[in-house]
């Protein structure tokens, strides 16, 4: 499986735009990218995911580079609620298994 | 809407002993999966299933075992519990691949 690599912590201030970074150099072309999120005492939550182009839904944006060798999870505008692990994930499109392998991903703290 | 539901919350065993953690989801989902969180780690992926009657070990498989008897239910079963299997457990179910999984809120595991 091929694997991610992400800064173990960030912080942010309420109200501003986050950029949580993700790379993984190793991503082969049938790869999907993940998002998902932990809140304390939680279980993982989904964000986003995308193969090739930058995706929006209600949580966030998902940047994705051009030879996909890295991506950008966005948040717009943090709230205290979005502190939380974060984990960049990359699942195989078209396999028999559903698996999502995780990573310790980054842990975003955002400051009131 | 209840999703993903696991029951117990909490548990404490001893050595030895064994016990079903049990996860349930009312989604009509085909896949599901078992994952163990220990402190400061991402989630590791223990067993899954792609449908009734079909399951798979996971990264971490040893000391557990699972069934898929019906859509609804995927139990897992610790065998006769140890001290290194004190951690949180987590459900998560999706329809198909690549599309959102769902987690359960998870059971946390003492083994004394």
């Amino acid at each position: 499986d091929a694997k991610t690599t992400q800064p173990n912590s960030m912080e942010s201030n309420e109200e501003e735009p986050v950029h949580l970074p993700c790379n993984h150099s190793t991503i082969s072309g049938t790869d999907y990218i993940h998002w998902y999120r932990q809140l304390p005492s939680q279980g993982p939550e989904y964000v986003i995911h995308g193969l090739t182009s930058n995706v929006n839904n209600r949580m966030a944006s998902l940047a994705i580079a051009e030879d996909r060798k890295s991506s950008t999870l966005i948040l717009h505008r943090a709230t205290l609620r979005d502190a939380a692990v974060y984990y960049c994930i990359l699942r195989a499109y078209g396999g028999a298994t559903n698996k999502l392998i995780f990573g310790t991903g980054t842990l975003l703290a955002v400051q009131p | 809407n209840a999703g993903v539901t696991q029951t117990p919350k909490f548990q404490v065993l001893k050595t030895g002993q064994s016990m079903t953690l049990q996860c349930a989801q009312d989604m009509n989902h085909e896949y599901m999966s078992w994952y163990r969180q220990d402190p400061g780690m991402g989630l590791r992926l223990i067993h899954y299933s792609v449908g009734a009657g079909i399951t798979d070990q996971g990264e971490v498989p040893n000391g557990y075992n699972v069934s898929r008897s019906t859509t609804e239910d995927f139990p897992l079963r610790l065998l006769s519990a140890a001290p290194s299997q004190t951690s949180v457990y987590f459900c998560a179910s999706s329809p198909r691949l690549n599309t959102e999984a769902f987690f359960g809120q998870g059971t946390r595991l003492t083994v004394v």
